[in-house]
């Protein structure tokens, strides 16, 4: 079973607007971590924003939100007033503990801004 | 710069060769990480290191695969016997473990673009 889900394949946003990018997970952890990044063309990885199990505020890091729904286990991200430079690859990502700790990645969402 | 540095960025290599890639992490954390990402996919762990222990291997990770970190600061990957199926993107990362890394969050390299033909 998918630990990480990501259903959107492909999204379209218009510069300014706001846009929510989903993703569901499944642990039976009690303590666990959820980072959404984003991948532009050049291909590396850019840290976005965390949310801890027990965080009970949802994060926020200048534009981007996590909307954390603990008993859905889902974890969106929110970009708001979208930027033609937020045009990228968006991957949730679980870190789970058990002894060591894991970092799964979902598959992916690709965002267009358009202008 | 202090981040996450790998080399090669591109490799290209004929099946059967083999191939090492290096990944400079940041020089205080002690947490080093391995992916592997296909066109289309997220980042697939392959192996962690916590200083110069290697904790975890993932059953992606086959015989021809093998990792070190000798000192705890620096990592190497090799591929033996390289196959087209090897053909991705190989994502290096680092974090700060314990009290002092927070979140723990990863911070990745450029990643090294392997070709096999």
């Amino acid at each position: 079973a998918q630990k990480i889900t990501q259903t959107q394949p492909g999204m379209f946003v218009q510069e300014k607007e706001a846009v929510t990018l989903d993703c569901t997970y499944d642990t039976s952890d009690q303590s666990y971590g959820l980072f959404w990044y984003k991948q532009p063309s050049s291909g590396e990885m850019i840290f976005l924003i965390y949310q801890g199990s027990y965080d009970e505020q949802n994060a926020t890091e200048g534009r981007y939100s996590l909307n954390f729904q603990k008993a859905r286990k889902s974890a969106n991200l929110v970009i708001s007033a979208s930027q033609l430079g937020d045009s990228a690859m968006y991957f949730c990502a679980m870190r789970e503990y058990s002894g060591t700790y894991k970092y799964i990645f979902g598959t992916g969402t690709r965002l267009k801004v358009l202008a | 710069d202090t981040g996450v540095s790998q080399d090669p960025r591109h490799k290209i290599t004929k099946r059967g060769q083999n191939v090492t890639f290096r990944c400079d992490p940041i020089s205080e954390h002690n947490r080093l990480y391995w992916y592997r990402q296909t066109l289309g996919q997220g980042p697939e762990f392959l192996t962690y290191f916590q200083n110069e222990a290697q904790l975890e291997k993932s059953r992606l990770l086959s015989d021809r695969f093998s990792a070190e970190r000798p000192k705890g600061s620096f990592s190497t990957l090799e591929i033996q016997r390289t196959e087209q199926g090897d053909s991705a993107m190989y994502l290096c990362a680092s974090s700060l473990g314990g009290l002092r890394g927070h979140n723990n969050e990863q911070f990745f390299g450029p990643g090294t673009r392997l070709t096999v033909l």
